[in-house]
């Protein structure tokens, strides 16, 4: 699987938009960008993912580039909550392996 | 929906006995399981991989003898840390795959603490 990038850390006034950048530049053909977040002593919570096209639920958006060597997971609108380390995970969806975690980014929203 | 249910949230147990954490996939099947380790300030580490009906796959360094790893369901999965001690303390993650592997659910974790 693809080897991911994250800065280690990132701080966001709380109400605007938190953007974290992934660089996935090995990424093959039939991968998908996966975005979890871990909050402290919990486990990791899904929050989205993506093949090509960008991608919006209720907790965030993904935009990945057009060449898919890099992605950005956005949260509209930073809340106290959204305070967590952010994964970015690439995996051959379908394969049923298992989800191998880097060192993710720190998020810190201040108040 | 894909709701994974870890017990317990935290135990703590003395050094030399041996602790039982269970993994329940509450309304789905879970033919997959797998079991993580974080020690603080650092990521998530894969130390098995379980699927029903068969024995564990184990992670280069991880005593299969010591970490014992039952599937024997498709909705439970459960880790045995057996002859426990201080360095084994730690927090165990368990995880399952649906949707024919398209989706990942973890449970809420175990804080394992070994006096």
């Amino acid at each position: 699987d693809a080897k991911t990038t994250q800065p280690p850390s990132m701080d966001c006034a709380e109400g605007r938009a938190a953007n974290l950048p992934c660089n996935h530049s090995t990424i093959s053909g039939n991968e998908y960008v996966y975005w979890y977040r871990q909050i402290h002593s919990q486990g990791p919570q899904y929050i989205i993912h993506g093949l090509k096209n960008n991608e919006t639920n209720e907790m965030a958006s993904l935009i990945i580039t057009e060449d898919r060597k890099s992605s950005t997971l956005i949260l509209p609108h930073a809340t106290l909550r959204d305070t967590a380390v952010y994964y970015c995970i690439v995996l051959s969806s379908g394969s049923a392996r298992q989800l191998t975690f880097g060192s993710g980014t720190q998020l810190t929203v201040l108040p | 929906g894909a709701v994974v249910s870890q017990h317990p949230s935290r135990v703590i147990c003395k050094s030399g006995t041996s602790v039982k954490i269970e993994c329940r996939s509450l309304d789905f099947q879970a033919t997959t399981m797998f079991w993580y380790r974080q020690f603080p300030k650092q990521s998530l580490m894969l130390m098995a991989t379980s699927n029903e009906g068969s024995k564990a796959t184990y992670e280069q360094g991880v005593e299969k003898d010591k970490f014992l790893i039952n599937h024997a369901s498709l909705t439970l999965s459960t880790l045995t840390v057996t002859s426990a001690h201080p360095e084994d303390s730690s927090f165990y993650i368990c995880s399952a795959t649906w949707g024919g592997g398209y989706g990942y659910t973890f449970g809420s974790g175990t804080r394992l603490t070994v006096v």
